[in-house]
């Protein structure tokens, strides 16, 4: 069975600092491996993903994240924090084959501080 | 292209009282499924579909039915609803092999 861990249910951080998302994962096989957030009272948008290739991967709105396959983490990372940031982010896994179902993290709240 | 969309937006039961959710995809994706996303726990997986035609369950299917006679269309049935049952409920959709998937805007529901 496919897993997600987000270990901090919130992290805050001071606009302009660097912040650090945690996760990490457990599926049989190659990973995909997905960062979406959810603003209030929205849907989910998508923001990065790794499928293969570089570790590093860059999406939207300045956001990154590195894949570590001996550690199986995926923790999202933004050099310098804006308050806009501030939302609730999800890590989410399945494995490349194509069938199988997107399965997600617990969630954490993202607070930038001004 | 409207992407995923979902209705309605609210709605209020009470316990015992069957609803549909509607959710629709003009992106031609043969993958949709259907979340709930309760505090804390994430989203959770209820039911998902590979095509028209073909449904399973997923983590949490307990007390909703599902099926998919088109590729646009993955309605979720709320049989007999219950306060367990409140929640945000939202549908995805991607291609099959495909690796992005999308969501809609979700359905607030509440069971008194």
């Amino acid at each position: 069975a496919q897993s997600v861990a987000q270990p901090e249910d919130q992290v805050n951080v001071a606009e302009g600092n660097p912040l650090t998302v945690k996760c990490t994962y457990s599926v049989s096989g190659n990973p995909y491996l997905f960062w979406y957030v959810q603003y209030p009272n929205r849907g989910l948008q998508f923001l990065l993903k790794y499928i293969t290739g570089d570790n590093l991967v860059k999406g939207s709105y300045g956001f990154e994240a590195e894949f570590n396959k001996s550690q199986t983490s995926f923790h999202l990372k933004k050099p310098s924090a804006l308050v806009s940031d501030s939302a609730l982010y999800f890590c989410a896994v399945r494995p490349d084959t194509g069938r199988r179902a997107l399965t997600f993290g617990s969630g954490t709240r993202l607070q930038v501080q001004p | 292209n409207a992407g995923v969309t979902q209705t309605p937006k609210f709605q209020v039961l009470k316990t015992g009282q069957s609803m549909t959710l509607q959710c629709a995809q003009d992106m031609n994706h043969e993958y949709m499924s259907w979340y709930r996303q309760d505090p804390g726990m994430g989203l959770r997986l209820i039911h998902y579909s590979v095509g028209a035609g073909i449904t399973d369950q997923g983590e949490v299917p307990n007390g909703y039915n599902v099926s998919r006679s088109t590729t646009e269309d993955f309605p979720l049935r709320l049989l007999s609803a219950a306060p367990s049952q409140t929640s945000v409920y939202f549908c995805a959709s991607r291609q099959v092999a495909g690796d992005t998937q999308y969501f809609g805007p979700g359905t607030r529901l509440t069971v008194l």
